[in-house]
């Protein structure tokens, strides 16, 4: 148990509706990124926060969104959704940006029908 | 943009033999990081390294860093079926700021 949790684990949808997948951080980490990994692809950057402010961003559609609470959990909201969306969808936090690791969420598997 | 190449993709071995993956960065690495996501699961950190050079140890497990900070390798000695699951390797290029570039992992399969 890596101390991130992800919710909800498993995500049944249609083609243009909107979901939220919600992330907790580990305790004291300030750090939240989200990837996406589709069917025996690697793992693609989206997004990143620290602290509530957006630090970087990556590989991500302009359909999806995301924001850190001040409790530092974070919300990645996916619209319009198309087939080519399913994916797991993994969080991970870290205690700031820099050298140290990324601990892992369990993941939400969406899955666009 | 900045890649992390890596390789193989796909690697199926008897139980016992050596496997090893590679990855590859045509830019300086600040620093690369292995994980480890076993078959259902979620990726899980396995060791960093920062040093030009440098080598760690984890039990079976032998991790490299090149000299100029642009490749890296993993190599299991006699693998166990313990060890089935993806490689990833995932380097950082800008120092502090810079955010972890996945290479695309190597699914290795070990037969009994």
């Amino acid at each position: 148990d890596s101390g991130v949790t992800q919710t909800p684990k498993h995500l049944i949808t249609a083609t243009g509706q909107r979901v939220t997948l919600r992330c907790s951080p580990r305790s004291g980490d300030l750090s939240v990124y989200w990837y996406q990994q589709s069917l025996d692809q690697g793992l693609q950057f989206l997004i990143h926060y620290y602290n509530g402010e957006e630090r970087a961003k990556g590989n991500i559609l302009e359909r999806f969104s995301a924001q850190q609470f001040p409790d530092l959990h974070s919300e990645l909201n996916l619209s319009s959704l198309e087939l080519g969306d399913s994916a797991l969808y993994f969080c991970a936090s870290s205690v700031e940006p820099g050298l140290e690791t990324q601990y892992f969420g369990p993941g939400t598997r969406l899955l666009v029908l | 943009g900045q890649q992390v190449m890596q390789i193989p993709q796909y690697q199926h071995v008897q139980e016992g033999e050596d496997f090893t993956t590679y990855c590859n960065s045509s830019t300086t690495l600040s620093n690369i990081q292995w994980y480890k996501q076993r078959p259902g699961g979620h990726p899980v950190f396995l060791i960093q390294l920062v040093k030009s050079g440098e080598v760690k140890k984890q039990k079976r497990l032998t991790f490299q860093f090149g000299e100029a900070k642009k490749n890296s390798s993993l190599h299991i000695t006699a693998t166990q079926t313990t060890d089935v699951g993806t490689y990833f390797c995932a380097g950082k290029y800008g120092g502090s700021q810079g955010n972890l570039i996945f290479g695309k992992g190597t699914k290795l399969s070990v037969k009994p």
